[in-house]
């Protein structure tokens, strides 16, 4: 069965500073998809960036940006030049996307704090 | 409001009574998920619909859940005899059909259910 793992359930960065969240994942798979969501406490849910593992670039997203590590099966996701309006919980989530379409499966998610 | 839509955004159930929690997906979209999310966690994948037909169910507890998708309207997750740790967020994501899309689910504001 497929996991993910986020081994840090909080993290707090100085604004203007960089930071990044770690995610690691678990499949046999070969055809998946990587994102990271993030829940401010309005807890809805916002896509901040999406991997496909078949590419080899990293993504990025104006200041987020990702390091997809696919042999180490590591996705970490760094944001620079930290805004106050980036505090929120951030989920890491895989999908596999090969004969059928599959459900996305979340680790347990990092709290964001964002000094000023 | 082209997005997903859920209701209600929060419901007050005592133990013993029915919830029904509605999902309207994206226009276009055929495909449903409903996630759970308990205080301080992730997202937990419950059940996977297409119009008329349950595609994957792996999540949902045994009893006293169910959930539809039917031809016309929305899709429903109905909780039988709520007990207190039924208390959660309830998400609802929907994505279009495989092959015209990008992996993203998208997601609603949540139906959050308090059982006194």
């Amino acid at each position: 069965a497929q996991t993910v793992t986020q081994s840090q359930p909080e993290m707090s960065v100085q604004e203007a500073e960089t930071v990044t969240l770690s995610c690691t994942y678990d499949t046999s798979e070969s055809d998946y998809y990587l994102f990271w969501y993030k829940q401010p406490p309005s807890r809805q849910m916002i896509l901040v960036i999406r991997q496909e593992a078949y590419k080899q670039q990293n993504a990025t997203e104006n200041r987020f940006s990702v390091n997809f590590q696919k042999a180490a099966k590591s996705f970490s996701l760094k944001i620079s030049d930290s805004q106050l309006g980036d505090a929120a919980m951030y989920f890491c989530a895989y999908r596999y996307y090969g004969g059928s379409q599959g459900n996305l499966i979340f680790g347990k998610g990092t709290k964001l704090s964002v000094k000023p | 409001n082209a997005g997903v839509m859920q209701n209600p955004r929060h419901l007050v159930r005592r133990r013993g009574q029915e919830a029904r929690l509605r999902c309207s997906p994206m226009k276009g979209h055929s495909h449903v998920y409903w996630y759970r999310q308990l205080p301080e966690e992730g997202l937990k994948f419950m059940v996977y619909l297409q119009k008329e037909n349950i595609i994957d169910e792996s999540g949902m507890p045994k009893e006293r859940f169910s959930a539809e998708f039917p031809k016309e309207g929305p899709s429903i997750l109905r909780i039988q005899q709520v007990v207190r740790g039924d208390s959660a967020a309830y998400f609802c994501a929907s994505s279009p059909q495989k092959g015209t899309n990008t992996g993203e689910l998208f997601f609603g504001e949540g139906s959050r259910l308090t059982v006194l």
